[in-house]
Formats: structure tokens, sequence, C-alpha cells
């Protein structure tokens, strides 16, 4: 079974530009998690997404959106970019299991903004 | 507010020695717990998890600890080996809540001498 792909993996970005990544979960997971990572913060909750529908949200400012599709591949946007915005972005998707779900995690985007 | 704290960035071990990565955790709401390894450039590869019905859980060469009344986890690893290095982070969550996200520390880097 194919892992969960994200695309792109690198980007660069100038402040003020807005940004889009993809994601695709492992076939058969309907959940959909997003998380940055930057040097000295680990992963940090952005959103998750399940059946199309946003279940929580992380302590983001609004400029960082999301959205799923309904064959649950899922994409966030980063509007308005700031150069903190630079990190990992990783993408996780899991497939109910009574709240014991394991997340599995896609290579992430690297996303530079200068 | 950290409620998962890995207050070892980093731990040095030597080649078929055991390594333990210890993680605590405050909320005491957290029943779920796991633990990833990370490569550079890479997403968290899942490793082992732990419900807190349990104490103990074994997989390989790796076995996860959890000491519920002081709100401890430690990942053991025996025999270490060279290709072990890695950042490992400890994950946890509330499985009965509504809340699907997972806590992450902050990452233990570990490296293993050979």
């Amino acid at each position: 079974k194919a892992g969960v792909t994200q695309t792109p993996r690198y980007l660069i970005k100038t402040r003020g530009q807005q940004v889009t990544l993809s994601c695709s979960p492992i076939s058969g997971h309907r959940s959909v998690s997003w998380y940055q990572q930057t040097p000295g913060q680990g992963l940090q909750f952005l959103f998750e997404y399940f059946s199309e529908t946003q279940r929580n949200k992380g302590n983001f400012p609004g400029r960082f959106s999301g959205r799923q599709f309904s064959n649950s591949r899922s994409e966030m946007n980063v509007s308005t970019l700031e150069l903190g915005d630079s990190a990992l972005y990783l993408c996780a998707s899991s497939f109910p299991a009574g709240g014991k779900e394991t997340q599995y995690f896609g290579p992430g985007t690297r996303l530079l903004v200068l | 507010d950290q409620q998962v704290k890995q207050n070892s960035p980093s731990l040095s071990v030597q080649e078929g020695r055991i390594s333990i990565l210890n993680c605590d955790y405050t909320n005491s709401m957290f029943d779920y717990f796991l633990w990833y390894k990370k490569y550079p450039a890479e997403g968290p590869t899942f490793l082992i998890s732990i419900s807190s019905i349990k104490d103990k859980n074994e997989d390989g060469r790796f076995t996860v600890f959890l000491n519920k009344s002081a709100k401890h986890l430690s990942l053991h690893i025996v025999p270490s080996q060279p290709g072990d290095s890695a950042v490992y982070f400890c994950a946890a969550r509330n499985s009965g809540g509504s809340n699907y996200k997972l806590t992450f520390g902050k990452g233990t880097l570990l490296t293993v001498n050979p």
C-alpha cells in the first residue's frame, strides 16, 4: 500500500505570497491532519479533516486554512506569507480506530519564505 | 503550556547497549501514547504505541513503559544499532475526546555510536 504523499517537497516563496500544499493519504484513510515543524518547537498541530469536514483546529492564525476533498486528499493554504512561516509542513493520515488511531506521516513539504 | 515534555534534547549510546528515551506529560486526560522516529528530511515514522490500560508494550527491540501515576513513559531500545540514530518524538492524545490531534514533545536526538 502506498504511503502518504505530499507535493511539492520543497518550495521557496517570498513574503506576502500565498502557497498551497497538497497531501494524498493512504488508501482507505479518511482522516488527514496537518502539522508544522520548526526548530525548537517540535510538531505543532494545524488542523484535522475527516470526510471533508474540519474537526479540529490548532492555535494558528486565520492565514492558515485547509480543505479536504471527497477522495480524502487534502490541501492546506497559507496566505500572506511571513518569514516565520518557514518550516516543514507534515501531513498525516489515519483510519478510524476508536480514538486509538495511529497517524502515518508523509515526507513533508519544506517551505522557505524569503 | 507544554503538555508533553522530552527533557533530554539529546542522548548518546554505544552500539549494542540499551537506549532509554523519556517522556513526561501533564494532561491527565491523555490515555494513548505513541513514539515516532524521524530522520532528517523525512516524515516521522511510527514505532510503537501504548494504551493507558497497559503498563508495557513490546515490539521487537522496542519496549514502551507507562507509569500513569507519575505521568511518565519511556522507550527502551535493546540492543541499540547505528541505524537507530534519529530524533525520537513522544506523542499523546485523549482517545475518548473529540480532539483528534496528537500532542508531541520536542524530540530527543539519539546518536548510537559504532
